[in-house]
Order: structure tokens, then C-alpha cells, then sequence
């Protein structure tokens, strides 16, 4: 199988502290992962995609500034919000694609829950 | 652009069946792929289609039409544990996955 793992699945911080979310493929190499913010009740948007070893690339009004996006591995991506306010908070999910596939099937992780208070 | 259609939102009985329609513009197509979420967990790969026809797996089936840019998902013998937003996904000519906004499932007893 493909696993995904996200880390941590919630997470309650206050207003202006930094949130570090953290994507893991467990049992394949991935070059390229995706982040997605999901508001309720709506579909899954697209944030960045990040490219091991090179800068993620940002989706149209995402802020890289503030979503921070490191792929240092080819099984490791993090996203850090930073100076989160109660605005960001949305549940966030990564997917990564298998190294070498060109296909577009995705292998989700279980996502992680953001409140900020 | 690029654009995906997908109902809103649809309401069947447990036991019958259910046809969620997709419509697709995408710059060059390299598949359509539809995806199970349940409400608060991420989504879950069901079908994908590059091939004009039908696709069978178990209760579900997926057919794709590329030159009406249509595809549907099929969901047969539906159980409660069906109800879930589909989410109808294209794959561009770079690869890139179009995202429906997703239909929202409702099975009644």
C-alpha cells in the first residue's frame, strides 16, 4: 500500500503563535507533494506544491509568506502557518504523489484540524 | 479557464441507485478521477478513467466520455455508510489534478 501520515491530526493554539504541521510517506519515496486547506462544507483547495529540494509553488492568494512550506526529504513535508489568527483555521490536508508516477492519483494523509483561538 | 461541474448536492434511498454527473474544461486531459470523503477525513481514492467506457469496481462504476468532456459515477445497492461528498477530479496536460467542488450524498433509510 501507500500510507500518509500527518501529524498532529488537531491542534488548538492562540492568535499569533506558529502551527508546524508535519506529512509523512511512510512506505514510498514522494517528490512531489500538495497541501490543501478545507474550509466546512466546502471542497478542498489547493495551497502550494511542494517539490523536494526546491521551492513549493504557491496557488493564486496563498500566502507564502505565511504558510511555509519545507520538503527536505523525499518522505517529509512540513507546513508551518505562522502568526496564525482564528481566520486560519481549517482543516489542512497533504497528499503526496509516488515518486517516478506521472498518474494523478494521490495518497492523502488523514489531515490535521487547526483552531485558533 | 479550466472548470469542473459537479451537482451540489443529491438525496437517494438505501438499497437503490445513484448516478453523479461530471462535467470537465481542462487544458489537455490525462483522466478524470473521482474520490470518496467522508465529512472530517481526508479524501479516498474510488476510480480513474482515461479511456472512453466503463469502469466496474464491486458497487461502483465510473464511465468517462472525453469527447463530451463527461464523466459519472455510479453507485449501486447504496448503504448509509455511502453518504459522503464526491469529489470529481481531471488530471491536465501537465499533470496537475482539477478539482470539483464535490457532491454531497445523502442516502435516506
Amino acid at each position: 500500500g501507500a500510507v500518509v501520515s500527518q501529524h498532529p491530526s488537531w491542534v488548538i493554539c492562540k492568535s499569533g503563535t506558529s502551527v508546524k504541521i508535519e506529512c509523512r510517506s511512510l512506505d514510498f519515496q514522494a517528490t512531489t507533494m500538495f497541501w490543501y486547506r478545507q474550509f466546512p462544507k466546502q471542497s478542498l483547495m489547493l495551497m502550494a506544491t511542494s517539490n523536494e529540494g526546491s521551492k513549493a509553488t504557491y496557488e493564486q492568494g496563498v500566502e507564502k509568506d505565511k504558510f511555509l512550506i519545507n520538503h527536505a526529504s523525499l518522505t517529509l513535508s512540513t507546513l508551518t502557518v505562522t502568526s496564525a489568527h482564528p481566520e486560519d483555521s481549517s482543516f489542512y490536508i497533504c497528499s503526496a504523489r509516488k515518486t517516478g508516477m506521472d498518474t494523478g492519483e494521490l495518497f492523502f494523509g488523514e489531515g490535521s484540524r487547526l483552531t485558533v483561538l | 479557464g479550466q472548470n469542473i461541474d459537479q451537482p451540489t448536492e443529491m438525496t437517494a434511498t438505501e438499497g437503490a441507485i445513484v448516478q453523479i454527473n461530471c462535467t470537465y474544461q481542462t487544458s489537455g486531459f490525462n483522466g478524470l478521477f473521482w474520490y470518496q470523503q467522508h465529512a472530517g477525513e481526508a479524501p479516498t481514492f474510488l476510480s480513474y478513467n482515461v479511456l472512453d467506457g466503463l469502469e466496474e469496481k464491486g458497487r461502483f462504476s465510473s464511465f468517462l466520455s472525453r469527447s463530451k468532456g463527461y464523466s459519472y459515477l455510479l453507485l449501486k445497492e447504496l448503504q448509509m455508510k455511502d453518504s459522503a461528498s464526491y469529489l470529481c477530479a481531471a488530471l491536465d496536460s501537465n499533470y496537475q489534478l482539477i478539482w470539483g467542488a464535490g457532491t454531497k450524498l445523502i442516502i435516506k433509510p
